[in-house]
């Protein structure tokens, strides 16, 4: 099953603006992650964030997480062309510090950024 | 470092058919998981290995899905038979938990079934 909503499922921007996307899952949580699936290739991992974060940075990616209301949003700043691609969030639902559980990944958001 | 690698990208049956998967993790990662991704959809996890024993299969559907993992190392995805609704993209991925103790997957480019 899918642990994750993403919001929104389409997100058309130009080049240069912002690019925000949600994400809504509903056990607790060890950690969350971010990838990003460009078209017909595999997965590559963006950015984590632990249970007991709040905010993480990388690069032009800008990262939240709000517990209490099991929800996550991914800040893309001064979008690309080649950011295009579907970006996913998943969840790791282990308990305790350490992670050995499965990732369950939402239905992702596909975006689109016009030259 | 070497990435995942997947055989073969894409493969083309009838129905009832079989058709075999091949995976070879990043040398040193002990996790492997075999994911399903529907067109349109997220990935699905299938079934996940740790070394050559399985941590969690409850989403493979056993009467025509099998995995094994030999030595820990390679793996095989098998489908017999195959049905139209298992036409997908069958991504393979391996971890290690240096990511300060967390697991974050690496991908292959993944296998596209179609089942026609």
């Amino acid at each position: 099953s899918q642990q994750g909503e993403e919001d929104p499922q389409a997100l058309s921007i130009q080049e240069g603006e912002n690019a925000t996307m949600n994400c809504s899952y509903k056990t607790s949580i060890n950690n969350l992650q971010w990838y990003r699936q460009n078209s017909g290739r595999g997965l590559v991992h963006l950015i984590l964030i632990r249970s007991n974060e709040r905010e993480k940075h990388s690069g032009r990616l800008r990262v939240t997480l709000d517990t209490s209301k099991k929800s996550s949003s991914l800040l893309i700043t001064a979008s690309r062309a080649a950011d295009t691609a579907s970006y996913f969030c998943a969840t790791d639902a282990s308990a305790g510090g350490t992670s050995y559980g499965k990732l369950t990944f939402g239905q992702g958001t596909i975006l689109t950024v016009h030259p | 470092e070497a990435g995942v690698a997947q055989s073969p990208r894409y493969k083309i049956i009838e129905k009832r058919q079989s058709v075999a998967f091949w995976c070879n993790p990043i040398s040193g990662h002990a996790t492997l998981y075999w994911y399903q991704q529907i067109l349109g959809q997220g990935p699905k996890l299938l079934i996940q290995f740790q070394n050559n024993g399985v941590v969690d299969d409850s989403q493979l559907p056993k009467d025509r899905f099998s995995a094994e993992r030999l030595k820990g190392v390679d793996s095989t995805l098998k489908i017999q038979p195959a049905k139209l609704e298992d036409s997908a993209v069958y991504l393979c991925a391996s971890s290690t938990q240096a990511y300060q103790g967390a697991n974050v997957l690496t991908f292959g480019a993944g296998s596209r079934l179609t089942v026609l």
